[in-house]
């Protein structure tokens, strides 16, 4: 059972390459989110799916899109980055609502510097 | 909108020493409350919950009481160790897919 796992762990891109983050849960959650980490901001929200199938803004979507690909995977695209978007990435799942479990579970995250 | 603070850091302890982390909330009906625990390279992991009000969570020696008259949620452990050094986050549920994080509270423990 390895919880949540993402990849890849460290990436640098040049301002306007494009990359796609991978995260995989194992948990047979239904919900998955991607966070942004920045120094003193704690965690911003920038996509969620609370469901398969199913994807929803967060408080920073600019940039950025997503797919949920099926119940166990959720990717994060940047298609020309910024060096703005250079940061920590945290994908997390739950059990959302109809299982009832509100906790959430994170990868150990995506370190991305654009220069 | 909804949201958590809490007290800036860093804070530094000495080892055995005791700790309070301040979090107060803002939300619309009745929020889950959580505190999570990041140890340096890793992401975030649930430290402890409370759903209700008066509820205490607990983990680890840690302890924290859902205040709905003060709209608090004080991260306390009487006797801290050099392995709690870590960022805290404080944050809220209040229903939907969301949660909402504090900025964290990073702590030093020195031997």
């Amino acid at each position: 059972n390895a919880g949540v796992t993402q990849t890849p762990k460290f990436q640098v891109l040049k301002t306007g390459q494009s990359m796609t983050l991978q995260c995989a849960q194992d948990m047979n959650h239904n919900s998955m989110y991607w966070y942004r980490q920045d120094p003193g901001m704690g965690l911003r929200l920038i996509y969620y799916s609370a469901s398969e199938g199913t994807t929803d803004k967060g408080e920073v979507p600019n940039g950025y899109n997503v797919s949920r690909l099926n119940k166990r995977e959720f990717s994060l695209r940047l298609e020309s980055a910024a060096p703005s978007q250079t940061s920590v990435y945290f994908c997390a799942s739950s059990g959302g609502l109809l299982q009832g479990t509100d906790t959430q579970y994170f990868g150990p995250g995506t370190r991305l510097t654009v220069l | 909108g909804d949201s958590v603070t809490q007290m800036e850091g860093p804070v530094t302890l000495s080892e055995e020493a005791f700790l309070t982390i301040n979090c107060t909330y803002t939300a619309t009906g009745y929020p889950s409350l959580f505190w999570y625990v990041q140890y340096p390279g890793e992401g975030l992991q649930l430290l402890l919950k409370a759903t209700k009000a008066d509820d205490k969570g607990s983990n680890k020696g840690f302890e924290a009481t859902y205040r709905k008259e003060t709209t608090s949620f004080h991260l306390e452990k009487g006797s801290v160790q050099v392995s709690d050094s870590a960022v805290y986050f404080c944050a809220l549920r209040a229903g939907g897919f969301k949660t909402i994080f504090g900025a964290g509270t990073r702590l030093f423990v020195k031997a």
